[in-house]
């Protein structure tokens, strides 16, 4: 079984501070890991992934994520926070064949301030 | 961009009418999932198919839910009767184990 822990569901930062969103994975198996985010009444949009080969993978919008294994975690970073980075963020789980169903943690919803 | 397609977008039904969800996911994708998302429970799986035969649908309430794929181009979510407490988004996802395209969801709404 797998599964993945976000902690703070609720995430403050000023805008232009870094941003760190905290995940944390349990897998049976070499994880495939995955950021997603959500705006408003909208759909859950990919941010980045790690299947294999580099540890640090960089997605869209500036922000980065590394893997890694002897921590079983999977970070997000940003370094300046903008306004419209303001949203609900995902971590997800998957692995290879038959492992592959995609388990979500519970969400941290970041909140951007002047 | 491809995109997954969900239809409706928005329903509003009454308490113990069947309702059918749509789901258009992204040609030669393999693996199509349906999820419900509350405020309460978060994102739940409730089935998900690879090569369209089902994988676990152990997240559905079995007596009133279904989910089949008729064929590679169409997946449909059937909730027959319907009850209040099925009021959420539902969204569709396809893709492959390494990654994964979301639609934009259907809101329920059950009165």
């Amino acid at each position: 079984a797998q599964s993945v822990t976000q902690l703070g569901s609720h995430v403050s930062v000023s805008e232009g501070a870094l941003v760190l969103l905290r995940c944390n994975y349990s897998s049976s198996v070499p994880p495939y890991l995955f950021w997603y985010v959500q705006y408003p009444n909208q759909g859950l949009q990919l941010l980045l992934k790690y299947t294999t080969g580099a540890t640090l993978v960089k997605g869209i919008n500036g922000f980065e994520a590394e893997f890694k294994k002897s921590e079983t975690s999977f970070h997000l970073t940003k370094p300046s926070a903008h306004m419209s980075d303001a949203a609900e963020y995902f971590c997800a789980v998957s692995g290879p064949g038959t492992a592959s169903k995609l388990t979500f943690g519970t969400g941290t919803r970041l909140q951007v301030t002047l | 961009d491809a995109r997954v397609t969900q239809t409706p977008r928005h329903k509003v039904t009454e308490m113990g009418q069947e309702v059918t969800m749509r789901c258009q996911p992204i040609l030669g994708h393999n693996t199509v999932f349906w999820y419900r998302q509350t405020m309460m429970q978060g994102l739940e799986l409730l089935a998900y198919f690879r090569n369209r035969a089902p994988l676990d649908d152990s997240g559905m309430p079995k007596d009133r839910f279904s989910a089949e794929m008729p064929d590679a181009t169409l997946a449909t979510l059937k909730i027959q009767p319907s009850e209040p407490r099925d009021s959420a988004v539902y969204f569709c996802a396809s893709g492959f184990e390494r990654g994964y395209t979301f639609g934009s969801g259907t809101r329920l709404t059950v009165v």
